[in-house]
């Protein structure tokens, strides 16, 4: 069965600390992957993507995660958190869209940063 | 502006009611979806239909109905079969040229 798994239900750091959250598929053909945010009583957030090609994607805010297609990962990383990095994150993976593009989320990762 | 709109943000409605939950989009995108957010349990799909006039089950589909008579309004209908209706509720759509979901602001539905 199609699966991911986020290793960490809720994270806390202290401002300027490196971030690192855990990512993990299980999907048995080519696949989309993504990372979204939820601040605070907003929308949830496209934070970067990646389709195929350098498996080192940057995203918004300094963002950046790497793909590493032999360990089905997908990890999340930003050298130095900031207390408005402070929200809740998730991996997703999708089918192609001519596969119905149904996305399929992890169980979110809850950040927090001390300012 | 081009987005995603979700009415209302906050529902509230007593056991046993039907209640219909909003999604119109001016992205002219093709296809559109409803996930269920649940606490530590991420977003898990209910509906999603990639043109008008058709649309197919996601993983939690029982207990709700959907609609898709125009591309731009994908309404979602809460039954008083759905055993756990309190949830937040996202709408999502996109296009093949992107692959790439956006979502609208949510509703919270609260069934008391």
């Amino acid at each position: 069965a199609q699966s991911v798994s986020q290793h960490n239900h809720h994270v806390i750091l202290s401002e300027a600390a490196s971030l690192e959250l855990g990512c993990n598929y299980s999907y048995g053909g080519t696949v989309n992957l993504f990372w979204y945010v939820q601040y605070p009583g907003q929308h949830l957030q496209l934070l970067l993507k990646y389709f195929s090609g350098d498996p080192l994607v940057k995203g918004i805010k300094g963002f950046e995660a790497e793909f590493i297609k032999s360990k089905f990962s997908f990890n999340l990383r930003k050298p130095s958190v900031q207390w408005s990095d402070t929200a809740e994150y998730f991996c997703a993976v999708n089918a192609p869209y001519n596969q119905g593009g149904k996305l399929i989320f992890g169980q979110g990762t809850e950040l927090s940063v001390k300012p | 502006d081009g987005g995603i709109t979700q009415s209302p943000k906050y529902l509230f409605r007593k056991e046993g009611q039907n209640v219909t939950l909003s999604c119109e989009q001016n992205l002219n995108h093709d296809a559109m979806y409803w996930y269920r957010q649940d606490p530590g349990q991420g977003l898990r799909l209910i509906y999603y239909s990639q043109i008008v006039n058709d649309f197919q089950k996601g993983d939690i589909a029982e207990g709700y109905s959907v609609s898709r008579e125009k591309k731009e309004s994908f309404p979602l209908t809460v039954t008083s079969a759905q055993k756990n209706p309190t949830a937040f509720y996202l709408c999502a759509s996109s296009t093949a040229a992107t692959d790439t979901q956006y979502f609208g602001p949510g509703t919270r539905l609260t069934v008391l």
